[in-house]
């Protein structure tokens, strides 16, 4: 069990760039989730997966935002346009079903 | 609907008690625990199901009131390690009891434990 990976760990992009995030989930599980937290706040929502199917996907989550997870395996959130307002903590979760989530380090998003 | 927490807050000496609660406007078919330290990314405690069921690898113990809607966490002769930020989370419905799809998580209650 080598956890889930995150890449990269700090991202600092221009406002009306886009940026693209990788998750690597444990390889047994089959739930992949995005989450965005801000400071002081509990973990916000955005989409979920169940092998490569997106299964759904929070109102938060804009037009700007995608996600994908080919093969089933690892997924990419990218962020198109990105606004001062996308700066947070985008956490992967993945788990198995009945079990509980195995979060990520992160990707901390800078938008300046 | 997000859970809401309670208390905000809590400092505690090391080796005293603590219970931090967890309450829901809507039916709860399971809650989620988890702990953040600083810096850090949430790390699961407890998966607690309707009917009962409990699942967690930490000695932590808690409590699920599915007629209150509500769930109890429970820090007994808690140990600085406890510090930390401690978040429950639900499920949006019944389908998907046990976390099968997207939780939504409460505020968090902020625990200080002092030598």
């Amino acid at each position: 069990d080598t956890g889930v990976s995150q890449n990269p760990r700090h991202k600092i992009t221009k406002r009306g760039q886009n940026v693209t995030f990788r998750c690597d989930p444990i390889s047994e599980h089959n739930r992949l989730y995005w989450y965005r937290q801000t400071l002081g706040q509990g973990p916000e929502f955005l989409t979920y997966f169940q092998n490569e199917a997106q299964l759904e996907k929070s109102r938060l989550l804009s037009d700007r935002f995608s996600a994908e997870r080919p093969k089933g395996s690892f997924s990419t959130l990218e962020i198109q346009r990105t606004e001062q307002g996308d700066s947070a903590m985008y956490l992967c979760a993945s788990r198995k079903d009945g079990y509980g989530y195995t979060f990520g380090s992160g990707t901390r998003l800078t938008v300046v | 609907q997000q859970p809401v927490q309670s208390p905000q807050a809590v400092i505690l000496r090391e080796g005293e008690d603590a219970v931090i609660n967890c309450s829901s406007s809507k039916a709860l078919y399971s809650v989620h625990w988890y702990r953040q330290k600083h810096g850090e990314a949430p790390v699961f405690l407890m998966i607690l199901l309707k009917g009962g069921e409990q699942k967690g690898h930490e000695k932590i113990s808690a409590s699920f009131n599915e007629k209150k809607q509500q769930s109890s966490l429970y820090l007994t002769a808690s140990q600085l390690s406890y510090s930390g930020t401690y978040f429950c989370g639900t499920p949006p419905g019944m389908y998907s009891g046990g976390g099968a799809d997207g939780l939504t998580f409460g505020k968090g209650t902020h625990l200080i434990i002092q030598p």
